[in-house]
């Protein structure tokens, strides 16, 4: 079993839905959470993080996290066909460790 | 303007021969990444550098060297001991490297490099 499972999609979704795209793990030590956006032929960017559980919006995406289930997620509303792009999920701790799990990523399309 | 640059952006190998991929950062970063990306596999962590003139190997790292002789520069070798090496591969940096989350990891566009 892989420490970060991640849906590779195809995720395809008309222009103004809601996303909703999620990563599930298995090392309960991890507490920093972040979700990176890369584009074709691109290196990736990072969208946001979250520390430990809760919740965390930055306009149009809301990044999510449940500890006790071993859940992430990220959300966007109102999406854009220039959302369009590959979604990571990466992972990182227990305190000390300097390395980030990454999801294989789910592609996303959203049409216009 | 500040960031990771990857060069060459496509590169061909032949059988038994010996690439470098460049990585350079003007970021004030301490740490430095090299990952490779496979299609359904996700990202690999090949080699990491802390510090310069230290480095250790990630998760992938047989087939592949690197040195780290200057803060900025991170090169990345893909040997011929390397049976597979068609990928694309990423460089990152961060700014320590030695705690749990030190602001992620600032990417690079890239290199592809496929065998010819």
């Amino acid at each position: 079993q892989k420490e970060v499972e991640q849906d590779p999609g195809p995720l395809s979704v008309p222009e103004g839905a809601i996303v909703s795209l999620n990563c599930t793990y298995s090392n309960s030590a991890f507490q920093y959470f972040m979700w990176y956006r890369q584009y074709s032929r691109k290196g990736p960017e990072l969208l946001m993080y979250t520390y430990s559980s809760g919740n965390k919006e930055d306009g149009r995406f809301t990044a999510q996290v449940d500890k006790s289930s071993k859940y992430i997620s990220l959300f966007i509303r109102d999406s854009q066909p220039s959302d369009s792009a590959t979604y990571l999920c990466a992972m990182s701790g227990p305190s000390g460790t300097y390395k980030y799990i990454f999801g294989t990523g789910t592609r996303l399309k959203v049409l216009a | 303007d500040g960031g990771i640059t990857q060069s060459p952006k496509y590169l061909f190998r032949k059988e038994g021969q010996n690439v470098t991929l460049s990585c350079e950062q003007n970021l004030n970063h301490d740490a430095m990444y090299w990952y490779r990306q496979d299609p359904g596999q996700g990202l690999r962590l090949i080699y990491y550098s802390q510090i310069v003139n230290d480095f250790q190997k990630g998760d992938i790292a047989e087939g592949y060297s690197v040195s780290r002789e200057k803060k900025e520069s991170f090169p990345l070798t893909v040997t011929s001991a390397q049976k597979n090496p068609t990928a694309f591969y990423l460089c990152a940096s961060s700014i320590k490297g030695r705690s749990h989350y030190d602001g992620g990891y600032t990417f690079g566009s890239g290199t592809r490099l496929t065998v010819v």
